[in-house]
């Protein structure tokens, strides 16, 4: 198995305070994702990055950012949770390696915003 | 939205049988993969076919693409209970970024 932690693996918190969720790494991939998945909507993008302070957004960024200050590690922050925030939280890391950019994920992290 | 889409939604099968499940994407790729996932983990890459290619296989896994019709389809034959899971394509169409399809549930009952 890929060498991906997801921490916390469960978390849950009120309306309105911050949230930390953290992605790490040991395969030192290029590339590293953070999806939501929820029922009826499959996986979604949130942001992904493709390199060291490098990041960009995906289909559902709205109230998430990101940081990635070392290859190994790549933060999902929510600013101010909301109950629509509520969901299982999956990071993935990727290397386009022959020219497939297969992902490898992580346990996810489910989040339960009151 | 940009995610591609599965057929079936959901799919009952009895142990033995042969299970097919559709991909439809909407944009050009560079390969396109099949990826697994069991209830309350992380999805597990299946199989990869790219562009070019128009059948592959792995296992008890034959994948099928038509850039055509921009369309593939994912058999697992003589399933086994142990293949209960969701399935998923995911379309590569050569950014950073995979475009994951909503998925396939799939149930095979001894």
């Amino acid at each position: 198995d890929a060498g991906i932690t997801q921490s916390p693996r469960h978390k849950v918190t009120e309306t309105g305070t911050p949230v930390t969720l953290r992605c790490h790494q040991t395969e030192n991939h290029r590339y590293m994702y953070w999806y939501r998945q929820d029922p009826g909507h499959g996986l979604r993008l949130i942001h992904y990055s493709y390199g060291v302070k490098d990041t960009d957004k995906g289909e559902v960024s709205d109230g998430y950012s990101v940081s990635r200050s070392k290859t190994e590690d790549f933060l999902l922050t929510l600013e101010s949770a909301t109950s629509s925030q509520t969901s299982v939280y999956f990071c993935a890391i990727s290397e386009r390696e022959r020219g497939g950019l297969e992902q490898f994920f992580g346990p996810g992290t489910r989040l339960t915003v009151l | 939205s940009q995610q591609g889409e599965e057929d079936p939604q959901a799919l009952s099968i009895q142990e033995g049988e042969n299970a097919t499940m559709n991909c439809s994407y909407k944009t050009s790729i560079n390969n396109l993969q099949w990826y697994r996932q069991n209830s309350g983990r992380g999805l597990v890459h299946l199989i990869l076919i790219r562009s070019n290619e128009r059948e592959k296989h792995s296992g008890r896994l034959r994948v099928t693409l038509d850039t055509s019709k921009k369309s593939s389809s994912l058999l697992i034959t003589a399933s086994r209970a142990a293949d209960t899971a969701s399935y998923f394509c995911a379309t590569d169409p050569n950014t950073d970024k995979l475009i994951f399809g909503t998925g396939t549930r799939l149930q095979v009952f001894p």
